[in-house]
């Protein structure tokens, strides 16, 4: 299994653009979510789904779009990327969306917007 | 927002010598904290999910206890080694069916040979 991966590892983009970011997992798992990481600051969430079809918000969830049409994928979209999103973005995914599950995080991609 | 604290931000330990952290969190409503372990240019691992006030986990050289009654766990290593140095993040939920988590800011840990 390859487990959680995320593309690409890096990006650079300038303020206004906008892209998506990509996770997949292929451990057949129903949670799946995404954080950022900030210096200095723990890793905040930023929209998680239970499933496909379902999609919420977590804690820093404006400027970001997402979606899950399969079990599979769950892309994370800025729609206009600023400064302020400048960050590294990790994606989790773990079996079930019970608080013991274990999140499994892919490897990150670091964003720099200019 | 769900306040974690981890204490000491970050530390220094000589090798061979045993270390410990504290991650504090809200006491109501607990029903998980996880540790992580984190490498430098690596993603986060698991190490231990606790559920249970008074839980003991322990995982080679690493182990941590919980108390869920005044919110807090500690991890220690023992007899720590080069390949230690890493960050530590533990992470709580509420347990509201989601897995949704609030992570600490982390211990960072650089054993020195």
């Amino acid at each position: 299994n390859a487990g959680v991966t995320q593309t690409p590892k890096f990006q650079v983009l300038k303020t206004g653009q906008s892209m998506t970011l990509q996770c997949a997992q292929d451990m057949n798992h129903e949670y799946m979510s995404w954080y950022r990481q900030d210096p200095g600051m723990g890793l905040r969430l930023i929209h998680y789904s239970v499933g496909a079809g379902i999609t919420d918000q977590g804690e820093v969830p404006n400027g970001y779009n997402v979606s899950r049409s399969t079990t599979e994928d769950f892309p994370l979209r800025l729609l206009s990327a600023a400064p302020s999103q400048t960050s590294v973005y990790f994606c989790a995914s773990s079996y079930s969306s019970q608080s013991t599950d274990t999140q499994y995080f892919g490897p990150g991609t670091r964003l720099t917007v200019l | 927002i769900l306040n974690v604290e981890q204490s000491p931000q970050s530390l220094h330990v000589q090798e061979g010598d045993s270390t410990n952290f504290t991650c504090s969190f809200p006491s109501s409503n607990f029903y998980a904290l996880h540790w992580y372990r984190w490498e430098t240019a690596k993603s986060p691992e698991a190490l231990f999910v606790m559920t249970l006030n008074g839980d003991e986990k322990k995982k080679g050289r690493i182990s941590a206890t919980l108390n869920t009654k005044e919110g807090y766990s500690y991890l220690y290593i023992k007899g720590s080694q080069p390949e230690d140095s890493a960050t530590y993040l533990c992470a709580f939920s509420r347990g509201d069916g989601n897995n949704r988590l609030a992570f600490g800011k982390g211990n960072q840990v650089v054993v020195i040979p």
